[in-house]
């Protein structure tokens, strides 16, 4: 099974807008609403920022959102900081009754 | 709150065998989906294992099917991962999360990880 699939890299300044997308397929992002997206810092287990496509978390920032059109789902992070200097992952649930996560993404904030 | 902790990983040899421990509080384990997840390093995240709060229903990734045995213990809140044959592409920090009541792939809580490491 392979990887969802994630931009490697994004990137943009502090205050503005990014989206990071997640393109499956309609037997995994494009068939469940349980899309989630993790935050991992270098040498950091990762944090859930957003479950079931558009949930946040108590405790996360509500700067983060999450969205689905078809087979593609997207994090958006507004107002970029510093501190939201990370990889992200988004996962799925498929049908195999497995979950898969994507490649990843690398956010630099310029 | 929510606690994972981890133990047993370290350095094995290829075709050598390791077992990962996880202890869980603040949460009634034998209502969870528990899962390992793993990192290679510089690499991504990737599903290794995840077990039923009963322990019936279990899922292995291809690449450990047949080498790898996920198992847990409800009465003592412990989860873990026998890793046999294992090989140098197993080298990773391994991570204890815990899903849901049905799996979903939502993970709100990850153990700090241990590393496993498959060197001769």
């Amino acid at each position: 099974q392979s990887a969802l699939s994630q931009p490697a890299s994004v990137s943009g300044s502090p205050g503005q807008s990014i989206t990071i997308s997640c393109t499956g397929t309609s037997s995994d992002v494009g068939g469940y609403n349980y899309v989630s997206w993790y935050q991992q810092h270098p040498g950091k287990a990762p944090k859930l920022m957003i479950s079931d496509v558009s949930s946040r978390p108590s405790g996360v920032s509500n700067r983060f959102s999450g969205s689905k059109s078809g087979n593609t789902a997207s994090l958006t992070v507004s107002g970029l900081q510093a501190e939201d200097e990370a990889d992200y992952y988004c996962n799925s649930y498929t049908s195999s009754s497995t979950p898969r996560f994507g490649g990843g993404t690398k956010l630099t904030v310029l | 709150q929510v606690q994972l902790v981890e133990s047993g990983g370290g350095l094995v040899k290829p075709g050598g065998s390791l077992r990962l421990s996880c202890a869980a509080s603040g949460f009634t384990f034998s209502d969870y989906y528990m899962t390992w997840i793993r990192q290679a390093p510089g690499k991504g995240l990737e599903w290794v294992s995840y077990i039923s709060s009963s322990g019936s229903t279990i899922y292995y990734a291809d690449s450990v099917k047949g080498r790898f045995t996920i198992s847990r213990d409800n009465a003592k809140n412990s989860l873990s991962l026998q890793m046999n044959s294992l090989r140098a592409e197993d080298t990773a920090m391994y991570y204890c999360a815990r899903d849901g009541q049905i799996i979903t792939g939502t993970i709100e809580y990850w153990g700090q990880g241990t590393l496993v490491t498959v060197s001769s």
